[in-house]
């Protein structure tokens, strides 16, 4: 089946700095790569997603790439602010969603 | 309320115990989710429904009992859970097109279960 590898396991940047979350996935049927985020007690939520057909899709602040030669794909959060502070999951699709471990990122005012 | 909603928040149960958690959805969606959360591991899929049907059941343990009656309500019907057992559990439902299965998730505030 599908696996997801997801790095760094925590993430601390500064207030105005840029932040990225890669991931790797190994099924090269994926074809679905949404990015959910979840602050601490609150449900997770859909926060940015990319089809396998398209490279790059950016919305506001966030953006992600995709190398499907490589097999792996990234978020990218600049200016990023302390209401970023959150568990951020990425997920990959052939027919189920199988999600990374999660990124801890804190924004340090 | 709106969105996906699910009781009770917290439960405490022993292992010979036999609850329920409930899952309402108000977003008109035809697929319902049950995901299970532990500390330090990745988001696992228990169960999907879509448009009533069963369509995923990925080996999960038969004393976690789904049961979809309508495309607005789940429940996962639990029995002789093991401490392991202990996690968050997340309902999610999303509208389901063709061969869309799993997109644009929207969870539950979920369920947090201890079994002692």
């Amino acid at each position: 089946g599908e696996n997801v590898e997801q790095h760094p396991s925590t993430l601390s940047v500064q207030e105005g700095d840029s932040a990225v979350i890669k991931c790797t996935y190994s099924d090269s049927a994926s074809n679905y790569f949404p990015w959910y985020k979840q602050e601490l007690g609150k449900r997770p939520q859909l926060i940015i997603d990319i089809r396998s057909n398209v490279g790059e899709k950016k919305d506001q602040r966030i953006a992600v790439t995709l190398n499907k030669t490589a097999k792996h794909f990234s978020l990218h959060i600049t200016e990023t602010q302390p209401e970023d502070s959150a568990v951020y999951f990425c997920a990959a699709r052939r027919r189920a969603l199988t999600f990374g471990s999660g990124t801890r990122l804190q924004v340090q005012p | 309320e709106t969105g996906v909603t699910q009781t009770p928040r917290h439960l405490v149960m022993g292992m010979t115990n036999k609850k329920s958690l409930k899952c309402e959805q108000h977003l008109g969606h035809n697929a319902m989710y049950w995901y299970k959360q532990s500390a330090k591991k990745p988001l696992e899929l228990m169960f999907v429904y879509s448009l009533e049907e069963r369509v995923e059941n990925n080996s999960v343990p038969s004393r976690f009992s789904p049961e979809c009656p309508n495309s607005s309500h789940l429940f996962l019907h639990l029995h002789t859970l093991q401490p392991e057992d202990s996690a968050l559990y997340l309902c999610a439902s999303s509208q389901e097109g063709g061969t869309a299965l799993n997109e644009k998730l929207f969870f539950g505030s979920g369920t947090q279960l201890s079994v002692l």
